[in-house]
């Protein structure tokens, strides 16, 4: 089906394990998102990507990796988890222009 | 520095009358403005958006409102139902959908 797919949706890891968020979209769009949701925040920014082998900062992207190698895939990386990083992390992505972004179903995160 | 924000962290409306949510903003450089509609455990969905060369956009039942010297839009979503009970965000932009500043989100429900 085509779409935007977020795995795992729950994840529970401990203090320092690394940790990936995968995301995977179907449409060939060229710029994906990396959003977390904390409440009285609402949804900050990580990281986005233009395109393959493109990315760049957002708003909060400290203890966060990503790549992208393929159109389709852009997963996050937690490289030593704190417990800050708890959160619902979103996925999206969209194409050129002015079209609205398109969001995953989320991944629940938990670091105990 | 929270550059949109949404003051009302909910919102109770009775089913048949209209509900009014509001988004301030401070970056004078937003020019796309767009509202999103959450459900627990799904990723927000594109609702409708307004440009900020407008002062209005309708699509059936939900109405944005742009006033640009207040740095203030409102979604107006008449008659309310009742699935409309949700989380909404309010997101703006510059130049286009991409790179989204989101607000905290208001919770509306919307009693029989």
């Amino acid at each position: 089906d085509a779409g935007i797919t977020q795995s795992p949706r729950y994840k529970i890891t401990e203090t320092g394990r690394q940790v990936t968020l995968m995301c995977h979209q179907t449409w060939s769009h060229s710029y994906m998102f990396w959003y977390r949701q904390d409440l009285g925040h609402g949804l900050r920014l990580i990281y986005y990507s233009a395109a393959a082998d493109i990315t760049d900062k957002g708003e909060v992207p400290d203890g966060y990796v990503v790549s992208r190698s393929k159109t389709e895939n852009f997963p996050l990386t937690l490289e030593s988890a704190t417990r800050s990083q708890t959160s619902v992390y979103f996925c999206a992505s969209t194409g050129t222009g002015q079209s609205p972004l398109h969001f995953g179903n989320g991944t629940r995160l938990t670091v105990t | 520095d929270q550059q949109v924000k949404q003051n009302s962290p909910s919102l109770s409306v009775q089913e048949g009358r209209i509900s009014i949510l509001n988004c301030d903003y401070t970056n004078s450089m937003f020019d796309y403005f767009l509202w999103y509609k959450k459900y627990p455990a799904e990723g927000p969905t594109f609702l409708i958006s307004i440009s900020s060369i407008k002062d209005k956009n309708e699509d059936g039942r939900f109405t944005v409102f742009l006033n640009k010297s207040a740095k203030h839009l409102s979604l107006h979503i008449v008659p309310s139902q009742p699935g409309d009970s949700a989380v909404y965000f309010c997101a703006a932009s510059e130049g286009g959908a991409q790179k989204l500043v989101f607000g905290q989100g208001t919770r509306l429900t919307i009693n029989p």
